[in-house]
């Protein structure tokens, strides 16, 4: 099994700012199967990013997802408001798919 | 547009079982994996396992085999997940999310179903 870990727990930003996301994989992830989430409370989380960087349908371009191997990197260029939200990586290339533990994005 | 609606919020007793259904609309039900993931309070997901609807056949997490069935009824677009042996720590939030292949993201989810296990 693929494990995920994601760094840091918690990220306090202000509107405006960069965050920057990590997600390390206990093992190269092949072919990139690497996508990112974002969920908010009391929703279901939503597509963000799939094979390592393309962005899903209707995602704004202030998000862009890098990264290979096992280490891989999510980035919000300015957050907004509603930008502020749990965030997951995934990796769906081996089973059983896996989800890192997520990253919490605050207001600062 | 694409839609996977779910089920309602069920209450179970320890032992019991669940099955909660998510039908799909939008788009060709039988062309898309449906996998489903779990998400205990306060927690992070779990992913479950998936169903092709086009064969019936399913795949199962390690954690869920045994007492875990996935099925569908295609002429209705309706998939569903049945979770025996119902223990408190099962209490949850059950999602479908669709899946373009085999190997692939999860590009729509349902809106969750919360499953209670308690006496």
């Amino acid at each position: 099994e693929i494990v995920l870990t994601q760094s840091p727990g918690t990220l306090s930003l202000s509107p405006g700012e960069r965050a920057t996301l990590s997600c390390r994989a206990s093992q190269s992830i092949s072919s990139s199967y690497l996508g990112w989430y974002q969920q908010k409370p009391g929703q279901a989380p939503r597509l963000l990013i799939y094979g390592a960087s393309s962005r899903a349908t209707g995602i704004p371009d202030r998000f862009s997802g890098s990264g290979s191997g096992t280490d891989f990197t999510l980035t919000i260029s300015r957050l907004e408001p509603e930008d502020f939200a749990v965030y997951y990586c995934q990796q769906y290339g081996s089973s059983p798919r896996t989800f890192g533990q997520g990253t919490k994005v605050e207001i600062k | 547009q694409v839609q996977l609606v779910q089920s309602g919020a069920e209450v179970k007793k320890p032992g019991a079982s669940v099955k909660v259904s998510c039908k799909a609309s939008g788009y060709t039900f039988t062309g898309y994996y449906m996998h489903w993931v779990r998400q205990a309070p306060g927690q992070g997901l779990e992913w479950m396992g998936w169903i092709n609807p086009n064969s019936g056949g399913a795949e199962y997490a390690q954690n869920f085999q045994g007492w875990v069935t996935m099925t569908r009824d295609t002429p209705i677009s309706t998939a569903f997940m049945e979770l025996s042996r119902l223990r408190s720590d099962d209490t949850a939030v059950y999602y479908c999310a669709r899946g373009p292949r085999e190997w692939s993201s999860f590009d729509y989810w349902g809106q969750g179903t919360r499953v209670t296990v308690s006496s």
